[in-house]
This record gives structure tokens, sequence and C-alpha cells, in this order.
């Protein structure tokens, strides 16, 4: 099972941030979180991801709180071809990574 | 980021018979692949792990017999659905990763199988 919760669906507007939130409070202290997207049918594409400390790369920010049981994805800037499927996940040693539901986003013009 | 690509991306098969998937790291070595298989408006649900040159190890409930895992090499993986029925029509798709890679793993496009 998912070690994950995210709420089912989110708006937000062309050019504004959009903020993903994610609880996993039963993370484990050596499983990073990770952050992925799937566009409809297409495979899942890699975000960030982040063991405790702040990440930021081209796509996203990700901030993890200090007692890492919730974590947010943040977009700066969506756009249209953000709209998609978010999926926060958590992976230990053996690679795995469970997918919960994920969070629909939709990016409104 | 790195490149797995699947092949074939679609495939229509008979009931019956058996079809398989192939999946690649194109630009790097992937000492582990998964696999995983989605059904319309679901999330991925994984199947199986395998690890090159060893056998694969299945999620509870994933029959090892009609899903057949081959990793034999460190750039190749392949899912053999045998004696394919209707309710197996699904989204197929793989991901693999290496240490090398920064613990990151990718996935491909996905293969969806239709079985007619």
């Amino acid at each position: 099972d998912a070690k994950t919760t995210q709420p089912p669906s989110m708006d937000c507007a062309e050019g504004r941030a959009a903020n993903l939130p994610c609880n996993h409070s039963t993370i484990s202290g050596n499983e990073y979180v990770y952050w992925y997207r799937q566009i409809h049918s297409q495979g899942p594409q890699y975000i960030i991801h982040g063991l405790k400390n702040n990440e930021t790369n081209e796509m996203a920010s990700l901030i993890i709180t200090e007692d890492r049981k919730s974590s947010t994805l943040i977009l700066p800037h969506a756009t249209l071809r953000d709209t998609a499927v978010y999926y926060c996940t958590l992976m230990d040693s053996s690679y795995k990574l469970i997918f919960g539901s994920g969070t629909r986003l939709l990016v409104r013009p | 980021g790195a490149v797995v690509s699947q092949h074939p991306s679609r495939v229509i098969c008979k009931s019956g018979t058996s079809v398989k998937i192939e999946c690649r790291s194109l630009d790097f070595q992937a000492t582990t692949m998964f696999w995983y298989r989605q059904f319309p408006k679901k999330s991925l649900m994984l199947m199986a792990t395998s690890n090159e040159g060893s056998k694969a190890t299945y999620e509870q409930g994933v029959e090892k017999d009609k899903f057949l895992i081959n990793h034999a090499s460190l750039t190749l993986s392949t899912l053999t659905v045998t004696s394919a029925h209707p309710e197996d029509s699904s989204f197929y798709i793989c991901s693999a990763g290496a240490r090398s890679s920064g613990n990151t793993i990718y996935f491909g496009e996905g293969s969806w199988l239709t079985v007619v």
C-alpha cells in the first residue's frame, strides 16, 4: 500500500504558482520523497526528489517539513502543459516506488 | 534525464496468444527494472522487480507464470504476457534505475496492450 496521501484534484491559474501537498506521516529515516507526473497515456516523468533538505531544479521546488512527515511540490509558474496527475511517492534502498492515487492538477488559462 | 524506451508502444493480440514487451535503458546500465500495469483512470500498480541476472520478484497477487519477466542484460528487460485474455488489456509501464544514476528511477513511455 502507498504510504503517501494527496488531494485528488487541484487547480491553479496559468502563470501562478502551483503548490501540491503530500502527507507521508509514516516515512522511515532512509526513505526519499520522490515526485513524478503523468500526462495522459504516457509514462511518468521524473520531477524531483529529496531526503530532508529542500531541493530545487529547473522544473520545480520540493519543500520537506523538518519532521519529514509532509512535503510540498511547487511549480513556480504553472503553464497549461503542466496539467497532469502528480504523484508523490517514497523510495527506500530497494528502489521500489509504490504509487498512490496522486493529484490531478488542472492549470486554467 | 536518462532514457528508458519500451517497445511496442501499442499491440493488439488475440486471446490465448502470448505477447512480449521490451524495456531498454538507452544511456545507462540498469541493475534494477520494474514493471507496472495501469488501468484507465487508476494509479500505477507495481507487478514485479527485475534484477539483472536473477529471477524477478513478484508482488503479491501477480501470477509469475502468466507474466514472465526476463532481465538478461543491464540494458534490457522483457515482460511476456502468456495466454493473454481480454482482462489483461492494460497499459504496461517499465522503469529502470541504477545507483550510478543517482538513485533516480526513470520510466518508459508505456505499452498499450489490447487483447481481442
